[in-house]
């Protein structure tokens, strides 16, 4: 079945620092591939998409590439903020009518000054 | 644009008790969504909404669970009689032709 696996946190980096949250996904076919985060108190929102291999999506100074070869969906930044500080959700939907969302358990970021 | 309206925020109720939550999604999102998020892990579908039709309810527990979405507008998740277990955030989502809209959750604890 499908299925996402995220490295476990918390991610405890100090401000400017590079950010890599690792994602792997086990998945038939060619599904989208997703990287949402949540902040304290706040709903779910969408940080980037990749819809196909070697897409690279992108948003707020984040950064993943779509790697069929590897299976990877890895969430980069290079510079952190204390403002960036949040819950990070890799996720994959097959794009059909369906449109279900599958998530990885989350990665706590904590982001010091 | 109005966000997915989700009540109550917050419930606690003791076990066997029953429990409902509300969902308004964006005005004019045809699908609607239930996720169950329990500390520590990402969230589970629990039933998706094409209008007021269910495309795919595996993975609701149906002895407890139920839900409905009358008129294809709003939803009502119910658990009757919850249990330890149950004790989770419930994300409702809505979707028209793009990405996924999540409200903020209502967040049950069962003693």
């Amino acid at each position: 079945g499908n299925s996402v696996t995220q490295m476990e946190g918390p991610v405890t980096l100090s401000e400017e620092a590079f950010l890599t949250i690792n994602c792997t996904y086990t998945a038939t076919g060619y599904p989208s591939l997703f990287w949402y985060v949540q902040y304290p108190g706040e709903g779910l929102q969408l940080l980037l998409k990749a819809t196909k291999a070697d897409d690279k999506g992108s948003n707020k100074g984040f950064e993943a590439t779509y790697r069929k070869e590897t299976t990877s969906f890895h969430l980069e930044k290079g510079s952190v903020q204390v403002s960036d500080s949040a819950v990070y959700f890799c996720a994959l939907s097959r794009m059909d009518s369906s449109y279900k969302l599958i998530f990885g358990s989350g990665t706590r970021l904590l982001v010091r000054p | 644009e109005a966000g997915v309206a989700q009540s109550p925020r917050y419930k606690i109720i003791e076990k066997r008790q029953s429990v409902a939550f509300w969902c308004n999604p964006i005005s004019g999102h045809a699908t609607l969504y239930w996720y169950q998020q329990i500390l520590g892990q990402g969230p589970k579908l629990l039933i998706q909404f094409q209008n007021n039709g269910v495309v795919d309810d595996s993975q609701l527990p149906k002895d407890r669970f139920s839900a409905e979405r009358l008129k294809g507008v709003d939803s009502t998740l119910k658990i009757q009689p919850a249990k330890l277990e149950d004790s989770a955030v419930y994300l409702c989502a809505s979707r028209g032709t793009g990405e996924l809209f999540f409200g903020e959750g209502s967040r049950l604890t069962v003693l």
